[in-house]
Order: structure tokens, then sequence, then C-alpha cells
């Protein structure tokens, strides 16, 4: 069957240490993939894609990883930051016919000051 | 300032009554979408609309119905014979259809007394 997962525990770090997230999925092929920032009760927020024939990507503080052979993404946030704690939800777009936005369930990270 | 508006930010909907949810945007997207966001489980795909006067059934779209009739307004009607309405709605829109980044609203949470 097709899965996309993300850690369902919650993920704790220390301020200035790097936050690594991940991302599986199963019997999907992706076109892409994008993470969103969701903060309590608010909208997800778009914050990176990453296509299939990319390896990695960055912004700012932020890098993506993207390994198609193991069927894996890593965000990572480095230097976290307290305002960094939220939900962060991984989403791909599947290639193919039926393209819409596969979401996981995300991961919520908190980070101690 | 562009972006997304939804309203209510909380409803409360007495059984067997049908309610209505407001999603309008002002950032000159074709293409709008509304999710379902429950605990333990992904954005789920309701309706969506490529264009005005057209949309599509989502994957959960039994007991909701949409209109789009202006470009930039889309709203959700959960009628009385959605028998698990109680959750956090998510308007969301992007340039087109497929395009990659999906833009959210501030989302409505709707409870059934």
């Amino acid at each position: 069957s097709q899965k996309i997962e993300q850690n369902s525990e919650a993920l704790n770090i220390q301020e200035g240490k790097t936050a690594t997230l991940t991302c599986n999925y199963t019997n999907y092929s992706p076109a892409y993939l994008q993470w969103y920032r969701q903060d309590p009760g608010r909208g997800p927020v778009f914050l990176l894609l990453i296509r299939e024939n990319e390896k990695e990507k960055r912004k700012e503080r932020l890098k993506v990883t993207f390994d198609t052979t193991l069927k894996q993404s890593l965000f990572h946030i480095t230097a976290s930051q307290p305002a960094d704690s939220a939900t962060y939800l991984c989403a791909l777009r599947n290639a193919g016919n039926n393209r819409k936005l596969i979401w996981g369930l995300g991961t919520s990270l908190a980070v101690n000051p | 300032d562009g972006g997304i508006t939804q309203s209510p930010k909380y409803l409360f909907r007495k059984e067997g009554q049908n309610v209505t949810l407001s999603c309008e945007q002002n950032l000159n997207h074709d293409a709008m979408y509304w999710y379902r966001q429950d605990p333990g489980q992904g954005l789920r795909l309701i309706y969506y609309s490529q264009i005005v006067n057209d949309f599509q059934k989502g994957d959960i779209a039994e007991g909701y119905s949409v209109s789009r009739e202006k470009k930039e307004s889309f709203p959700l009607t959960v009628t009385s014979a959605q028998k698990n309405p109680t959750a956090f709605y998510l308007c969301a829109s992007s340039i087109r259809v497929y395009q990659e980044t999906q833009y959210f609203g501030p989302g409505t949470r709707l409870l059934v007394l």
C-alpha cells in the first residue's frame, strides 16, 4: 500500500542544536516533496520544495535532502531557536495522472531554551 | 496585504443544520482547495477547484458541497449528511491546480453541539 510517514513522536532538542526530521514514503514515485510548518490552530506555511532529481536544497537555516533510493527526505534546522517550535509536515506530489498532494501526519518539534 | 482569509475562526453547529465556511483569496490564484484536518490524520482533501465554475471531489467529499462563482471565493457547506463534521477546516490556493506551493488560510474550527 502507499504510505507517507513522519516521526510520530515529538522531537525535543536544546536551543542551538540541529533538529533533523524524517519523511519516508512507500510505493510512490514523487515528482517532488515539500515541507510545511504548522503552528497550533493555524494553517500550514510552505518552507521548501525539493524535486526528484535534486539531492539537497537550502534556505537560510533550513536544509532538505531527498534520497529516492532510500525513499526518504530529511529536514534539518540548524542553530535551532525556541521560535522554531512547531509541527512540520511533509507532502509529496506523485508523478503520473493522480497528482494530488499526499500529506504526512507531521512531527512536533520543541526547542528548549 | 495579500493572502487567504477564512471566517469564522470558530463555528458551532447544531445537529441537522447546514453551515457554510467562508474562504476568500486576493492572490489571483486559479486553484483553490478545502482540506479537513483531524488529530492523528494527515490533511484530507474535500474538494478542489481549478477555475471559476469548476470543482472536483477530493477524497472525502461526501456530506460537503462547494461553489466557485468568483475567482476569489470558494465557500464550503457542511451539510447535515456529514456524520462527523467536528474538525479543523483549511482552505488553500495555488497559482494553478498542480502548481507546487499551496497557500493556506488560518482555518475554521467547527464544533457540533
